[in-house]
């Protein structure tokens, strides 16, 4: 297996623009999990999917951020319109069940300017 | 959402000493996992710890997890340069929140 599989890996994109990271999960794996990561408020989940379902959506920064799970083996993450401070690292990560191993996609490099 | 600090934020020690990271929560945790990131990578599983009290080792690393549930450590033996990097404990409950984590630089 190729492990969790994030794209784009980086993206530039101008401030009010749309943006759209994609995930692909492990096969098999029930749960997938969507991170932010800077270095002001470290490692934060962001929503939680477990059986393609929205389980916590609570770490939502707001409503111009989006996550979809239309089937168990994809997911994106959406941010319209982007600002400058959604700049940071977006992790994707699944595991086979809750309470089991969290395995990180390579993760994608946001920068909003 | 639900809180676990890290402690310290940052580390920096000379190759040979041992370093500790200590992780806690308010709150009782289901079970802790611990993470390593290198710099400019990706969180890669370490362990996971679920009953009171428990200890396991890997090499030079030890994680222990406290008796009340609410808190772990993770102890590094004789650290290495390959050490380096963020330490990240996380509480596996219902969701997957992780500490504020702990940077460890090792200096040669």
């Amino acid at each position: 297996d190729a492990g969790v599989i994030q794209s784009p890996r980086h993206e530039v994109t101008e401030m009010g623009q749309e943006v759209t990271l994609r995930c692909k999960p492990i096969s098999g794996h029930n749960s997938l999990f969507w991170y932010r990561q800077t270095m002001m408020r470290g490692l934060e989940l962001l929503i939680y999917f477990n059986n393609n379902v929205p389980i916590d959506d609570s770490g939502m920064p707001e409503d111009r951020f989006s996550a979809k799970m239309p089937n168990a083996s994809f997911s994106t993450l959406k941010i319209q319109p982007s600002e400058p401070r959604d700049s940071a690292v977006y992790f994707c990560a699944s595991s086979l069940k809750q309470n089991t191993e969290a395995f990180f996609g390579q993760g994608t490099r946001l920068t909003v300017v | 959402g639900q809180q676990v600090m890290q402690i310290p934020q940052y580390q920096h020690v000379q190759e040979g000493e041992d370093f500790t990271t200590y992780c806690n929560s308010s709150t009782t945790l289901s079970n802790i996992q611990w993470y390593k990131q290198r710099p400019g990578g990706h969180p890669v599983f370490l362990i996971q710890l679920v009953k009171s009290g428990e200890v396991k080792k890997q090499k030079r690393l030890t994680f222990q997890f406290g008796e009340a549930k609410k808190n772990s450590s993770l102890h590094i033996t004789a650290t290495q340069t390959t050490d380096v990097g963020t330490y990240f404990c996380g509480d596996t409950g219902n969701q997957f929140y992780f500490g504020t984590g702990t940077s460890l630089t090792v200096i040669p």
